[in-house]
């Protein structure tokens, strides 16, 4: 099975841009979705395909992707955007198979 | 609005059983795939298993291939979970997802989740 890698950290001040890469094998095929979860509750999908959000996200959620690295952006952070990131794609070999990256915690200066 | 509603979450001891469940409702349950997905305490997210709409197609993460059985019910709008040969390391919330009706896979949904524990 693939593996999708994750920065474990970033740091982003209030009103600035941060983006969150993830590396995988998995991504030259498929495109990654993007989930963000805050401490004890289930995440919620905030970006997919090749940049689609759904509705409620705000928009400066984005999303982009090149050869196996996809990358998540959020333009103007604010506090309410600190988390955990996840990224996720779908995995060759079957399918249903998939798989998440390792997760980045991104914190709001 | 969609929902999804774990249950069966328990303490077990190593090498037991336990399923779980996922009742769903708020969208057309048997025209979507669902997921289970886990979270070891502190960790992160780790797929575990996938079923097709109609029930016919299944997947597993490697970790639980063999022990672990997905599988549905579309009159009851409700996805399960058979877990056999606990062990400790299968201890975490157990989520369950909606694939969305794209291409792309994404799980548009997620319910809040089951803690199973298993230990002596």
């Amino acid at each position: 099975s693939s593996e999708l890698t994750q920065d474990p950290a970033v740091s982003v001040a209030l009103g600035q841009t941060v983006r969150i890469t993830c590396q995988g094998d998995s991504l030259r095929n498929f495109y990654a979705s993007w989930y963000q979860q805050k401490p004890g509750q289930a995440p919620i999908l905030v970006v997919y395909g090749k940049n689609n959000r759904p509705s409620g996200i705000p928009d400066r959620f984005s999303g982009s992707s090149s050869g196996n690295t996809a990358s998540l952006t959020i333009t103007g952070a604010q506090a309410e955007d600190e988390a955990d990131y996840y990224c996720h794609s779908r995995d060759s070999g079957g399918l249903h198979l998939y798989v998440f990256g390792t997760g980045t915690k991104v914190t709001v200066l | 609005e969609v929902q999804l509603l774990e249950s069966g979450g328990d303490l077990v001891q190593p090498g037991g059983s336990l399923r779980l469940s996922c009742a769903a409702s708020g969208f057309t349950f048997i025209s979507y795939a669902v997921s289970w997905v886990r979270q070891a305490p502190g960790k992160g997210l780790e797929w575990v298993s996938s079923i097709s709409g109609s029930g016919g197609s299944t997947d597993y993460a490697d970790s639980v291939k063999g022990r672990f059985t997905i599988s549905r019910d579309n009159s009851k709008n409700t996805l399960y979970l058979q877990m056999n040969s606990l062990r400790a390391e299968d201890t975490a919330v157990y989520y369950c997802a909606n694939v969305g009706s794209s291409h792309f896979g994404q799980f548009d949904y997620w319910g809040q989740g089951t803690l199973v524990s298993v230990s002596s």
